[in-house]
């Protein structure tokens, strides 16, 4: 089915592990990003991407590493997981970065002990 | 640094009837303004998308409704439902950095049957 769908949806890790989460779309949407959920904080952005092999920072990279090697995919790892990495992660992709409408994956549960 | 604001925090109404929720930000250069619907456990899900030149976006019975020089938008719901409970959040894109998102904390409605 077209759409965004994200991987694994539930994760338990333990403090300094490496966590991927998984992200692909099935629209050919230039631009993906990554966004965390905290409660009393919001949605903030981690990271972004343009295109296969361009990517940049957002408001909360620190921690997290991203790569994007086809358009499609856009997987963001956890080197070293803390607890403070504990929260909900988003996908979400648009056709256009300054116009486009923002589309959005269901998300991944990640619980760092 | 652009604000986005989301009065009242909850709201809960009897089914059918019509209610306005609200979104203000603090600068009004902006791209663009869309409203989201998030039920709980889940991602989010694009309801309307409102360029800075459009007044208004309909989709069936919600209106958007965008002012930006007061720095304002409401999300119209007609003839509400139950399966209308969820948490709406509006988000900003801002005209000085291309690619952020600002999102408000989001407004919790639950219909009443």
């Amino acid at each position: 089915d077209a759409g965004i769908t994200q991987s694994p949806r539930y994760k338990i890790t333990e403090t300094g592990r490496q966590v991927t989460l998984m992200c692909h779309q099935t629209w050919s949407h230039s631009y993906m990003f990554w966004y965390r959920q905290d409660l009393g904080h919001g949605l903030r952005l981690i990271y972004y991407s343009a295109a296969a092999d361009i990517t940049d920072k957002g408001e909360v990279p620190d921690g997290y590493v991203v790569s994007r090697s086809k358009t499609e995919n856009f997987p963001l790892t956890l080197e070293s997981a803390t607890r403070s990495q504990t929260s909900v992660y988003f996908c979400a992709s648009s056709e256009g970065l300054v116009t486009g409408e923002l589309f959005f994956g269901e998300g991944s549960r990640l619980t760092v002990l | 640094k652009q604000e986005v604001t989301q009065i009242p925090a909850a709201l809960s109404v009897p089914e059918g009837e019509n209610l306005v929720l609200n979104c203000s930000f603090t600068d009004s250069a902006i791209y663009n303004l869309q409203w989201f619907r998030q039920d709980p456990g889940k991602g989010l899900t694009s309801l309307l998308l409102i360029q800075s030149s459009q007044r208004e976006q309909t989709s069936g019975r919600l209106n958007a409704s965008l002012d930006k020089s007061s720095g304002r938008s409401t999300l119209y719901i007609a003839a509400s439902q139950p399966g209308d409970s969820a948490t709406y959040l509006c988000a900003v894109k801002a005209g000085g950095s291309n690619y952020k998102l600002t999102f408000g904390k989001g407004t919790l409605l639950t219909v009443n049957p």
